[in-house]
């Protein structure tokens, strides 16, 4: 069991280049999600998913999208990359623990060992 | 206003010390509450989670606090391998999604 695996673990890009960041989870986790993280800075959220086909707009969207066609998978892609985008990325997993009048709860995130990014 | 705010730190304490982080929240909806522990440039991982009723796992203790909406976390009988950058997380049901604190950082001295 390999739980969250993102791939590459670091990054040199170019500006204006794109890329995909990969994210893979094996435990069949309903929700997923994309994080950056700068120096000295707390998680701030990109993009998350709350199931295969469906996707939102999580605090720094700009710049990014994401996909979720399969349960397992939840790429990230840089359309053009920025040196404001020099980061590391972190994707993250939940599944579903609780419902309450018609809205559901997650887990605790568990997190993939992280992509460390470098636009220059 | 941060929906989970965190005092930074750092808190620097000799090995041995207990040491208490709190961290407050601003959405009364907020539903469920997690300690995660960061060591430098790693994923964060899973502490603990957070139960009205407090729960503690070893020297660990955290408790929640929903009239004052706060949560904290106290380490007892520090280590000098409990030193890392220490998240608190909220999760809301209204907006599906986790809410981080911005960490705070704790320095065991020997």
């Amino acid at each position: 069991n390999a739980g969250v695996t993102q791939t590459p673990k670091f990054q040199v890009l170019k500006t204006g280049q794109s890329m995909t960041l990969q994210c893979a989870q094996d435990m069949n986790h309903e929700y997923m999600s994309w994080y950056r993280q700068d120096p000295g800075m707390g998680l701030r959220l990109i993009h998350y998913s709350v199931g295969a086909g469906i996707t939102d707009q999580g605090e720094v969207p700009n710049g990014y999208n994401v996909s979720r066609s399969t349960t397992e998978d939840f790429p990230l892609r840089l359309l053009s990359a920025a040196p404001s985008q020099t980061s590391v990325y972190f994707c993250a997993s939940s599944y579903q623990n609780a419902r309450d009048r018609g809205l559901v709860g997650w887990s605790e995130a568990f997190f993939g060992q992280g992509t460390r990014l470098t636009v220059v | 206003r941060k929906e989970v705010e965190q005092d930074p730190g750092p808190f620097n304490v000799p090995e041995g010390a207990t040491v208490a982080f709190n961290c407050t929240y601003s959405n009364s909806a907020s539903q469920s509450f997690f300690w995660y522990r960061q060591d430098c440039r790693k994923e964060p991982k899973l502490l603990m989670s957070v139960y009205s009723s407090g729960n503690e796992d070893g020297r660990f203790t955290a408790q929640l606090n929903r009239a004052s909406q706060y949560i904290s976390l106290l380490i007892r009988d520090s280590k000098l391998s409990d030193s890392a950058t220490y998240l608190c997380v909220g999760w809301i049901y209204n907006f599906n999604k986790f809410y981080f604190g911005s960490g705070t950082k704790l320095n065991v001295k020997p």
